[in-house]
């Protein structure tokens, strides 16, 4: 599996919008992006994903090159409820259903 | 709807001891990944589950087991615990084995500590 590269960490404040920017150089033709969220105490949940270009839905978009070696989620208008670890994964479609976890993103979101 | 549930949610147990823990998948779902998260770091693959059969596993020893019954829902077995094994415990459920691109939803994880 392609591996990933995220920030450690970001801080934000409220209303504005984030944008978390994930490096994937070896990506395979065939691999997906798949960005969750994870609350402390909680299981990951997923957001959003994409195959090529943009990528939008109620939560945040996505924003994948022509060269798909990165991405970018895209959250807008954040609140304090936005706090909370944010994973990128790549994965193969045909490699089942296991994900591949890297340390993910830290978002602290302040009044 | 009920989304994934795990049972229970806080276990407190000794080195040497075994544990089992339990999971029920999405109402629709019949496949079953389990993970491990320490503290700090992100989720890692344990097993999968699909058909009563363990399809995939991860960099686990042997002394991490599993399995999945008629009705889909899971158990993960811990034997000879070690204070290394103190970790959130997910499960995860999808629809068969499609892969990444089908989305896969977690439970709230069981919190272990092993004195």
């Amino acid at each position: 599996l392609a591996k990933t590269t995220q920030p450690i960490s970001m801080d934000s404040y409220e209303g504005q919008e984030v944008n978390i920017t994930c490096s994937h150089n070896n990506i395979a033709t065939n691999d997906y992006i798949t960005w969750y969220q994870q609350f402390p105490s909680q299981g990951p949940r997923f957001i959003i994903q994409g195959y090529k270009t943009k990528v939008t839905n109620e939560v945040a978009s996505l924003f994948i090159p022509a060269d798909r070696k990165s991405s970018t989620l895209s959250l807008p208008r954040v609140s304090l409820s936005d706090t909370a670890v944010y994973y990128c994964l790549v994965g193969d479609p045909g490699g089942g259903n296991k994900l591949t976890f890297g340390t993910g993103t830290q978002l602290k979101v302040e009044l | 709807d009920a989304g994934v549930t795990q049972s229970p949610t806080h276990l407190i147990k000794t080195r040497g001891q075994q544990v089992t823990l339990r999971c029920s998948p999405k109402s629709g779902h019949d496949t079953v990944s389990w993970y491990q998260q320490a503290l700090g770091q992100g989720p890692q693959f344990i097993f999968q589950y699909y058909e009563e059969e363990e399809r995939q596993r991860g960099n686990f020893p042997d002394r991490f087991s599993g399995h999945q019954f008629p009705n889909y829902s899971s158990e993960l077995n811990v034997n000879a615990l070690l204070l290394g094994d103190s970790a959130l415990y997910l499960c995860a459920s999808s629809r068969g084995l499609a892969g990444v691109q089908e989305t896969q939803y977690f439970g709230p994880g069981t919190r272990l500590l092993v004195l």
